[in-house]
């Protein structure tokens, strides 16, 4: 079992539906990240969670909304999305106050727009 | 800003070494990260610097200069296995926020 599961790996929606994409960890840690991965673009942080608050929101469109219900799980509501929306979006974790900690990826959602 | 370069991609031959190198420029700096990725999976955490110098695992190293704001990435006696993108990622800010660069492109040939 890897440490950090994201369902679905793979959506496709149109631009009038409404999605969520769900992410869980396992690994007993406090703090909890959305990226999203364009082709031939750098990982870009959208959010993140700490100790449940969200602590970062890094100018994402209101499509996107994130929900942190505890410490182990992670939603990304997703509504009226474009097609310039497509992407790999990535959930991470991390111990939030250990410097030696690194983050774990989950496998990432494929999403389409279409 | 925020600012974390690489170069796009690189070649070599199998059984050689390489470097990829990275600068940064961030608000805050807490550590910088290397990340393997293979197409179509998640990014994996290769090595981990907070402390100026070269940190050792294996096959690979990494190095930190703080005051350059500079680290590479080493990787010696190739394999094809390698071929992937490497990530370097700065936890930069009050709350550990990992920002990432673009990512290296390495194939490796035979």
């Amino acid at each position: 079992e890897t440490g950090v599961t994201q369902t679905p790996r793979h959506l496709v929606m149109g631009m009038t539906n409404k999605k969520s994409l769900k992410c869980e960890q396992h690994l007993g840690h406090n703090a909890m990240y959305w990226y999203k991965q364009s082709a031939k673009k750098p990982l870009e942080l959208m959010f993140v969670y700490s100790l449940e608050e969200r602590v970062e929101n890094n100018s994402v469109p209101s499509r996107f909304s994130p929900e942190c219900p505890n410490s182990s799980h992670l939603f990304l509501h997703l509504h009226t999305l474009q097609p310039e929306d497509s992407a790999l979006y990535l959930c991470a974790s991390s111990q939030e106050g250990d410097m030696n900690t690194e983050a774990f990826f989950g496998q990432g959602t494929r999403l389409t727009v279409v | 800003g925020q600012n974390i370069d690489q170069p796009t991609e690189m070649t070599a031959t199998e059984g050689a070494i390489v470097q990829i190198n990275c600068t940064y420029q961030t608000s805050g700096f807490n550590g910088l990260f290397w990340y393997q990725q293979h197409a179509g999976e998640a990014p994996t955490f290769l090595s981990y610097n907070v402390l100026d110098g070269l940190e050792e695992k294996g096959r690979f190293s990494s190095f930190l200069s703080r005051s350059k704001g500079y680290s590479y990435l080493l990787l010696k006696e190739l394999q094809m296995k390698d071929s992937a993108s490497y990530l370097c990622a700065v936890f930069s800010g009050g709350y550990n926020k990992l920002i990432f660069g673009a990512g290296t492109r390495l194939a490796v040939h035979p």
